[in-house]
């Protein structure tokens, strides 16, 4: 596609659900990454594939988020038994590969209450 | 502290002014990104800089390696050019993972 898309822009849950939060990159984009911005912050790494594979994924907060991304071109990122402190924006990015440019998407803002 | 530190936090002018927002980082990198958001919207990517200078249009992005340091400049700034402006260096041993600094926010009054 022409942008980063990401689905849905917003999503209010209730604490102790599982949500699934996605990421359609430019078609062609190798990389893809995730960050999490909470309010007032700036966006903190999680996630970022090279391809299907997560090649570092030491930015996730805990076992209870999880991130896929099974042809290399959606990525999925799951969050289970969701709790308050999960509130934030999740952005998706994608580039051409390690070293050129990021092209970021319009964000998830996940509210659980 | 903050790996990555800029300045002004707060910045408002007066259109046609000319705007430099400071960027210090702590740690070794291999390039730098400039952001900007506008308020309630995405992020959008400016520039991406390992060394020199790029220009823009009216946007201009320097940095030096060796001291740290990175600087975006606006020439001739419009309101339109309100929104919170970000530098996010590529942390030190990665090509990939940015550390991004709290932001610039740039109020540009007609």
């Amino acid at each position: 596609g022409a942008g980063v898309s990401q689905t849905p822009s917003n999503k209010v849950t209730e604490k102790g659900k599982y949500v699934e939060l996605r990421c359609d990159p430019i078609s062609g984009h190798t990389a893809l990454y995730w960050y999490r911005q909470s309010l007032g912050q700036g966006p903190e790494f999680l996630i970022y594939f090279q391809g299907t594979g997560a090649a570092d994924d030491s930015g996730l907060p805990n076992d209870r988020f999880f991130a896929v991304r099974p042809e290399g071109s959606v990525s999925t990122l799951k969050i289970q038994r969701t709790e308050r402190g999960d509130s934030a924006v999740y952005l998706c990015a994608s580039s051409a590969g390690t070293g050129y440019g990021y092209t970021f998407g319009s964000g998830t803002r996940l509210t659980v209450v | 502290k903050n790996e990555v530190e800029q300045s002004p936090q707060n910045l408002t002018a007066q259109e046609g002014e000319f705007i430099t927002i400071n960027c210090s980082y702590s740690v070794g990198i291999s390039a730098l990104h400039w952001l900007q958001q506008h308020p309630g919207g995405g992020i959008v990517s400016l520039f991406m800089l390992s060394s020199g200078k790029k220009k823009h249009g009216r946007l201009i992005a320097t940095i030096n390696i060796q001291e740290k340091h990175s600087s975006l400049h606006i020439t001739a700034s419009h309101p339109r050019d309100s929104a919170v402006y970000i530098c996010a260096p590529l942390s030190g041993g990665s090509n990939y993972k940015l550390t991004f600094g709290k932001g610039t926010l740039l109020t540009v009054n007609p």
